[in-house]
């Protein structure tokens, strides 16, 4: 079973929506949390990094929230825009050495 | 000006053959490494480089040898090459080891082995 999970898979919102995706993990110990937003056919580029300590974190439209007792984390878009459509991918580090990434979640924006 | 480039992007072969995925970084970091994402887009961690010293090297057939000749380039050659390795490989740079920190990621190259 992977240490992070996604949810959901993919979805569909109408520009100007908002969305929240969901990640929880069972990573431990926890060292920090990223968002990655991945434009299809390029790298992933890093939206936020959160530590043990800090509970949300924005960046522009996108912000991600965490919840380090219960091991979960959310990111929300707000205003959603055509170019929010990516895959969004929960990465987790233990320590230095180990790093445990989501499957994505694929979001579409519609016009 | 491109942070992290790799070349070839795309990259078709047949079985057997040994390619080479060329990865250079001019963000001036000391730590590089490759990645794999599979057709269900999970990344998987395959090397890590500090200053041209391997220093992670996850589960990886040995058909797979990276390459640094200077802390800006590393570089992925595959011998063999399988069905299975099929991929999007991806190589990303770090200021400083350790993969807590933030990871600059290239654009990836899809390989196809046919």
């Amino acid at each position: 079973k992977n240490q992070v999970e996604q949810s959901p898979q993919s979805l569909i919102i109408l520009e100007g929506k908002n969305c929240t995706l969901q990640c929880n993990y069972t990573v431990s110990p926890f060292s920090n949390l990223r968002w990655y937003k991945q434009d299809t056919g390029r790298g992933p580029v890093s939206l936020t990094i959160m530590t043990f300590s800090e509970n949300t974190k924005s960046n522009g439209r996108y912000t991600a929230t965490l919840d380090a007792d219960t091991k979960q984390s959310s990111l929300h878009i707000t205003a959603s825009q055509l170019s929010d459509s990516a895959s969004y991918i929960c990465v987790v580090s233990e320590g230095d050495y180990k790093l445990s990434f989501g499957a994505g979640t694929t979001v579409t924006v519609r016009a | 000006d491109t942070a992290v480039s790799q070349t070839p992007k795309y990259l078709v072969t047949q079985m057997g053959n040994d390619k080479s995925i060329k990865c250079e970084q001019n963000l001036g970091h000391d730590t590089m490494y490759w990645y794999k994402q599979d057709s269900k887009k999970f990344l998987k961690i395959m090397f890590s480089y500090n200053n041209k010293e391997l220093i992670i090297n996850e589960t990886v057939p040995n058909r797979f040898s990276p390459k640094s000749p200077d802390k800006a380039h590393l570089n992925l050659h595959i011998n063999s090459l399988e069905l299975g390795d099929s991929a999007v490989y991806f190589c990303a740079s770090s200021p400083i080891v350790g993969l807590s920190y933030e990871q600059y990621f290239g654009p990836g190259t899809r390989l196809t082995v046919t």
